[in-house]
């Protein structure tokens, strides 16, 4: 059974960093591209951040370049989004996701998600 | 960046009828066009990829079609199940975007 697994969520304040990670089973890893995709609450779906099977390519939206760092190890199944100079607007739950292919196309598996609330 | 441009933002219905949502981008994505179920509370669900291909195990009345910059999403007979918010999303090229989001509700 695929399972994408989430932690690191949590409260805080502007300015500050948090590390998100996605733990991943039921499948091989490193043979499918991974992305970050979050939803504010009572708002639409953002793509905040891909990387291909290998960690070769990445990419990121404009909100969030500069800022956020994503990465993968492939050794421990495990995905991760560093995410520095956190803004309010970053508030939102952030969903891990699979990829149909090696790249970045499109996701075929979400995780449930971790909250991020950004407040003072 | 590819806008994409969902049309309508929201929509009622009843089960049975037969609805079509379109999906329009700012630039020519080819079929690099994905489409997503999302019911309140829950994670998205992929329905279609690439424009027409059918995910595994979505029922086959829904469907996709277009290529270039207009796109749609058609169920064909609305089912209980169905009503849910519907995005569309490009892949052609980074940064990904998604449309605002179709609103599906019970008429």
């Amino acid at each position: 059974e695929v399972q994408l697994v989430e932690s690191g969520g949590g409260v805080v304040r502007p300015g500050g960093s948090l590390r998100l990670s996605c733990a991943a089973s039921g499948f091989t890893f490193d043979d499918y591209g991974m992305s970050w995709v979050r939803q504010a609450p009572g708002k639409g779906l953002e793509w905040v951040s891909g990387i291909n099977w290998n960690g070769g390519s990445t990419g990121y939206a404009d909100s969030v370049k500069g800022r956020f760092t994503i990465s993968r190890d492939n050794a421990k199944n495990s995905l991760y989004l560093q995410m520095n100079s956190l803004r309010a607007e970053d508030t939102a739950l952030y969903y891990c996701a699979r990829d149909y292919t090696t790249m970045v196309r499109g996701v075929d598996f979400w995780g449930q998600g971790t909250l991020v609330i950004v407040s003072s | 960046d590819i806008q994409m441009t969902q049309s309508p933002p929201s929509l009622s219905a009843s089960v049975g009828d037969r609805v079509t949502i379109t999906c329009r981008a700012s630039q020519s994505i080819n079929t690099y066009l994905n489409w997503y179920q999302q019911k309140p509370g829950k994670a998205p669900k992929l329905l279609i990829y690439v424009a027409s291909s059918l995910q595994r195990g979505v029922p086959s009345r829904f469907s996709g079609s277009g290529s270039g910059t207009d796109f749609t999403l058609t169920i064909s007979s609305l089912q209980p199940e169905d009503f849910a918010t519907y995005y569309c999303q490009q892949s052609y090229s980074t940064p990904i975007t998604f449309g605002q989001g179709t609103r599906l509700d019970i008429k």
